[in-house]
């Protein structure tokens, strides 16, 4: 089975511009995460969509938004972008919404770069 | 809030050695969830194991052990008889189901760097 994918794998942005990162979870992974990592650091929590709905947001602007659609698959767009926004983004997937029942499963990520 | 501290950022060993990483949490939770990624250098975190708050046994799957302290909030992980595949960076996660969200809360981070 496939594993989580995102896409695409590089990109490289402006400062101001726009930016949309796709993920694909799982096959039967209801819930998709989003999470932030800066070069050596930690991943940073942005979002979780269970079921097309927003469950839980982690401390970001509103520049960051996401959604999910029918097929679990998600989207993260970030507006006016910023030099700090340059990190990798990591989607991941779970079966359902709580870590009781199911780990998160991440994909490779994204590299953004921002210049 | 809740807090995972990585003390050590970067272990170099000769393989064959054992290496142990460190990881110490803070939660005001009773029931929570610690867990251990690997990440190599394709980005991908890769799920090792995962731990609730009332399973205070230790785990061995392999060469990888986990020792799992209530008491002094820690959650350290082995690696024995270490081998260059295991170069990669590890993090320790800890996750609340109380909290909005199947958030986790990660460490720094321990860079492996395990030599020939």
């Amino acid at each position: 089975d496939a594993g989580v994918t995102q896409s695409p794998t590089h990109l490289i942005k402006t400062r101001g511009q726009q930016v949309t990162l796709r993920c694909s979870p799982i096959s039967g992974h209801k819930s998709v995460s989003w999470y932030q990592q800066v070069l050596g650091q930690g991943p940073q929590f942005i979002f979780q969509y269970y079921e097309k709905e927003e469950r839980g947001r982690g401390n970001f602007p509103d520049r960051f938004s996401a959604r999910q659609f029918p097929n679990y698959s998600s989207e993260l767009n970030v507006n006016a972008l910023l030099l700090g926004d340059s990190a990798l983004y990591l989607c991941a997937s779970s079966l359902s919404q709580g870590p009781q029942s199911s780990p998160l499963h991440f994909g490779n990520g994204t590299r953004l770069t921002v210049t | 809030a809740q807090k995972v501290t990585q003390a050590q950022t970067e272990i170099s060993v000769v393989e064959k050695e054992d290496v142990t990483l460190d990881c110490v949490y803070e939660t005001r939770d009773t029931t929570y969830y610690l867990f251990w990624y690997k990440q190599p250098p394709s980005g991908e975190l890769v799920f090792l194991i995962r731990r609730n708050s009332f399973d205070e046994q230790n785990e061995i799957s392999g060469r990888y052990s986990w020792n799992f302290q209530k008491s002094t909030s820690s959650f350290n992980f082995t690696i024995t008889a270490s081998q260059v595949v295991d170069s990669a960076v590890y993090f320790c996660a800890l996750s609340e189901p109380q909290a909005a969200g199947n958030k986790l809360t990660f460490g720094g981070g321990t860079r492996v760097l395990v030599k020939p």
